[in-house]
């Protein structure tokens, strides 16, 4: 069975600082997809990154990086120069081929200026 | 390019009445998925739709229902509402191919009295 876990539940940085955001998963699949979003006040998830288990193919938006440990099953993001506008609920998700998301349970990113 | 559009953005019912929620894609997108996202599950997969059929569905009674239409817009029904059915209902659209990236709605706000 798919399941993401984000163990930081909040974070607090200042204004340019860098942060970085924890995932880990878990999946018997060995190809599957991992995915960053985004959910800032208004609502919808904004897409960050997009990274497959079986090649490098990536894809990225932004000020942005990650680091995915395939051994350690962890996907972690991290944000570069950190600005206001970054205040967000940040969510990991993992999509296994051909199959939905299942979303982790999210990360409440507050940067103060 | 228009992102994807859902309406209402806010809805109050009354248990036991029934709701539908609209959703419409990107332009060209052809895949339509529903997301319920509430403080204690987090976001839950409902259900996809490819051209008119529902390629997959996720954990959740029989209630809950969909359909697409040959203009790849969407509708979510729900029958006789829970309380536990308050939540946002977020609709993501894409290409249909396998494990891409979603573009989000910004939700319907659903609240059951």
């Amino acid at each position: 069975a798919q399941k993401v876990t984000q163990a930081q539940t909040e974070i607090s940085v200042v204004e340019k600082e860098d942060v970085t955001l924890d995932c880990v998963y878990e999946t018997r699949d060995t190809t599957y997809y991992l995915f960053w979003y985004k959910q800032p006040p208004s609502g919808e998830l904004v897409f960050l990154i997009r990274r497959n288990s079986f090649d490098e193919q990536n894809e990225i938006s932004g000020r942005y990086s990650w680091n995915f440990q395939k051994s350690t099953s962890s996907f972690n993001f991290t944000i570069t120069a950190s600005q206001v506008v970054d205040s967000a609920v940040y969510f990991c998700a993992l999509s296994e081929y051909g199959q939905n998301f299942v979303f982790g349970p999210g990360t409440r990113l507050s940067v103060l200026p | 390019k228009a992102g994807v559009t859902q309406t209402p953005r806010y809805l109050i019912k009354t248990r036991g009445q029934q709701v539908t929620l609209s959703c419409s894609p990107i332009s060209g997108h052809r895949s339509v998925s529903w997301y319920q996202q509430t403080p204690g599950q987090g976001l839950q997969f409902l259900f996809e739709y490819f051209s008119e059929t529902q390629r997959n569905k996720g954990n959740f009674p029989g209630r809950f229902s969909g359909r697409q239409f040959s203009n790849s817009r969407s509708e979510m029904n729900v029958s006789t509402l829970e309380l536990g059915d308050s939540a946002l209902y977020l609709c993501a659209s894409s290409l249909g191919q396998v494990n891409e990236k979603l573009f989000f709605g910004s939700g319907t706000q659903l609240s059951v009295l």
